[in-house]
């Protein structure tokens, strides 16, 4: 089975300020998908960002984009001008397929503190 | 408003009981899953269904069960063989493509004394 890790537990920031999650995976497949999903108090799971491992341009999205190295299997989400919704745990997500179907493998979540 | 609805949002029950939790979807999303989130351990693959009438195992099924009788609905049995019951239980459904993310329901904390 693939294998998810954020380092870090904890993380904060200033408002206004930029701020980068660490994520590392384990795999030995060509093709796959990688996913940042944000938890805030309300628990909800929220989509943030999603990357194609065949594409080489980082996504984008508003605020959020990523740094994707897969030659190191690493997959930071950078936060940009750091807002106080922005606070909540982060998970990153790896899309394993396996005879067929497919599930995802996620960290133990990252949890982002945004100070006034 | 197109959706996953997890009921109740709370749950407690004594140790020794049976329990069945709810997750229904309008989506018409093929597949469904069922995530278990503990502290520090982020979320964990309960059971999941690809399709009606068909689901397998994830990686912590033991004392859990699942049926899968409609597209619609996924229900969670967490039984009196689960031997660390109280958790909070996410439910999540996929559209068709294979690259489409999950869509998750708010959530059913679960207490079990």
């Amino acid at each position: 089975a693939q294998t998810v890790t954020q380092s870090q537990p904890e993380m904060s920031v200033q408002e206004a300020e930029t701020v980068t999650l660490s994520c590392t995976y384990d795999t030995s497949e060509s093709d796959y998908y990688l996913f940042w999903y944000k938890q805030p108090p309300s628990r909800q799971m929220i989509l943030v960002i999603r990357q194609e491992a065949y594409k080489q341009q980082n996504a984008t999205e508003n605020r959020f984009s990523v740094n994707f190295q897969k030659a190191a299997k690493s997959f930071s989400l950078k936060i940009s001008d750091s807002q106080l919704g922005d606070a909540a745990m982060y998970f990153c997500a790896y899309r394993e397929i396996i005879q067929g179907a497919q599930k995802l493998v996620f960290g133990q979540g990252t949890r982002l503190t945004i100070n006034p | 408003d197109g959706g996953i609805t997890q009921s109740p949002k709370y749950l407690f029950r004594k140790e020794g009981q049976n329990v069945t939790l709810s997750c229904e979807q309008n989506l018409n999303h093929d597949a469904m899953y069922w995530y278990r989130q503990d502290p520090g351990q982020g979320l964990r693959l309960i059971y999941y269904s690809q399709i009606v009438n068909d689901f397998q195992k994830g990686d912590i099924a033991e004392g859990y069960s699942v049926s899968r009788e409609k597209k619609e609905s996924f229900p969670l049995t967490v039984t009196s063989a689960q031997k660390n019951p109280t958790a909070f239980y996410l439910c999540a459904s996929r559209p068709g493509p294979m690259n489409s993310p999950l869509h998750f329901g708010n959530g059913t904390r679960l207490t079990v004394t």
